[in-house]
């Protein structure tokens, strides 16, 4: 089976330039997750949604990132104007419903570097 | 606000050099407990789940454990792709999961 599919898996681009990152859930899963992961942070969670509604977005650091899942099977995060301290890794996670009882499967991840 | 935190940072075991893993948690209503295993340029692989106190979990050389405060990941003679970081997250509201920073495990021959 497919797993959680992400692109670009690498992301260079200057300060200032838009940047989209772009994630395929597993299909049939109901909830789709952005994380980012950092040295310092570890893993946060940026936003999720479920049934490709966003449910919980408090975690989105300015308005310079948002997040769109136009259908079940394709999600976006955009950051807008870019800033060197948005480097860090990018994951994305599925899952099915009743997550207590179901895990999170991630991808394997975009890898962002702001000049 | 939910709290995980897991200890060591980092660990660095001969091979067959048995060991555990710690993560203590502070969350209002344990809805279970979630092991993740990360190598570097991966994405979390799931391990296990555990949803009460005195449940045990084993897969090849893996065992996680739960109380009512912690969890530890027993780690039995150990081998070099046991080499990875160990992450643990719990639940929060809706399907949001909260993770300790993680353990950096080094298996040495």
């Amino acid at each position: 089976d497919a797993g959680v599919i992400q692109s670009p898996r690498h992301e260079v681009t200057e300060m200032g330039q838009e940047v989209t990152l772009r994630c395929k859930p597993i299909s049939g899963h109901d909830y789709l997750f952005w994380y980012r992961q950092t040295m310092m942070r570890g893993l946060e969670l940026l936003i999720y949604f479920n049934n490709n509604v966003p449910i919980d977005d408090s975690g989105m650091p300015e308005d310079r990132f948002s997040a769109k899942m136009p259908n079940a099977s394709f999600s976006t995060l955009k950051i807008q104007p870019s800033e060197p301290r948005d480097s860090a890794v990018y994951f994305c996670a599925s899952s099915l419903r009743d997550g207590f009882n179901q895990p999170q499967h991630f991808g394997d991840g975009t890898r962002l570097s702001i000049l | 606000e939910d709290q995980v935190t897991q200890s060591p940072e980092a660990l660095r075991l001969q091979e067959g050099e048995s060991s555990s893993l710690n993560c203590s948690y502070t969350v209002s209503g344990l809805r279970g407990l979630f092991w993740y295993r990360q190598d570097p340029g991966k994405g979390p692989e799931f391990l296990f789940t555990l949803y009460s106190a005195g449940e045990e979990k084993e897969k090849e050389r893996l065992k996680a454990t739960l109380t009512k405060k912690e969890s530890f990941l027993h780690i039995t003679a150990p081998k070099p792709e046991d080499s990875a970081t160990y992450l643990c997250a719990v639940p929060g509201g809706g399907n949001k999961l909260t993770f300790g920073t993680g353990t950096q495990l080094k298996v040495e021959l």
